[in-house]
């Protein structure tokens, strides 16, 4: 499985906007980029995921660079629910299992 | 419902003692799975259920043995633990797909003594 590398940890204020980067300099053509976030004494919960192309939901955005070696997870105005441990991972789309390795992820502080 | 359901929340056990942590869901998914999660650590991927059936064992000990009764349930039964299983477990489940968005249940957390 290939691997993901991200900062251990970020801050940012609240209401402003948090770029929370990944790379994957190993990332094969057929690996999905996939964002989960794990908020304090809760399961992680999906937050996004791509292939090749930007992605925008109704939580955050998924900027994904032309060559697929890294990614950047945007929240667009961060709240204070928003802090959480933030895991990038990638699933290979030939995977019938939906299997999910996740790395140590980064955990986001956002201060008032 | 997008709700995955753990019990219980907590659970305390001696080594000598079996118990059983219950998972369920009502969104139709076919695939389930089971984390450990030890403090400040990632989730671990433990077993993942298709179609109620085995389909990924991750070299977990025998002393963890997963069941799936039927396609909303996931049971993991536990005996003859060591301290060092004290962790948080967690359930998810996911449909097959494109996305194979998982949903997490909040966890039991384990403690052995």
């Amino acid at each position: 499985d290939a691997k993901t590398t991200q900062p251990n940890s970020m801050e940012s204020n609240e209401e402003e906007p948090v770029h929370l980067p990944c790379n994957h300099s190993t990332i094969s053509g057929t690996d999905y980029i996939h964002w989960y976030r794990q908020l304090p004494s809760q399961g992680p919960e999906y937050v996004i995921h791509g292939l090749t192309s930007n992605v925008n939901n109704r939580m955050a955005s998924l900027a994904i660079a032309e060559d697929r070696k890294s990614s950047t997870l945007i929240l667009h105005r961060a709240t204070l629910r928003d802090a959480a441990v933030y895991y990038c991972i990638l699933r290979r789309s030939s995977s019938n299992t939906g299997k999910l390795i996740f790395g140590q992820g980064t955990t986001l502080q956002v201060k008032p | 419902d997008t709700e995955v359901t753990q019990t219980p929340k907590h659970l305390v056990m001696g080594m000598t003692n079996k118990k059983s942590l219950k998972c369920e869901q009502h969104m139709g998914h076919r695939a389930m799975y089971w984390y450990k999660q030890k403090a400040k650590k990632p989730p671990e991927l433990m077993f993942v259920y298709s179609y109620e059936k085995l389909s990924i064992n991750e070299s977990v000990p025998s002393r963890f043995s997963p069941e799936c009764p039927n396609s909303s349930l996931l049971n993991l039964h536990l005996h003859a633990l060591q301290p060092e299983d004290s962790a948080l477990y967690l359930c998810a489940s996911s449909s097959y797909g494109q996305t194979y968005e998982q949903y997490f249940g909040p966890g039991t957390r384990l403690t052995v003594t």
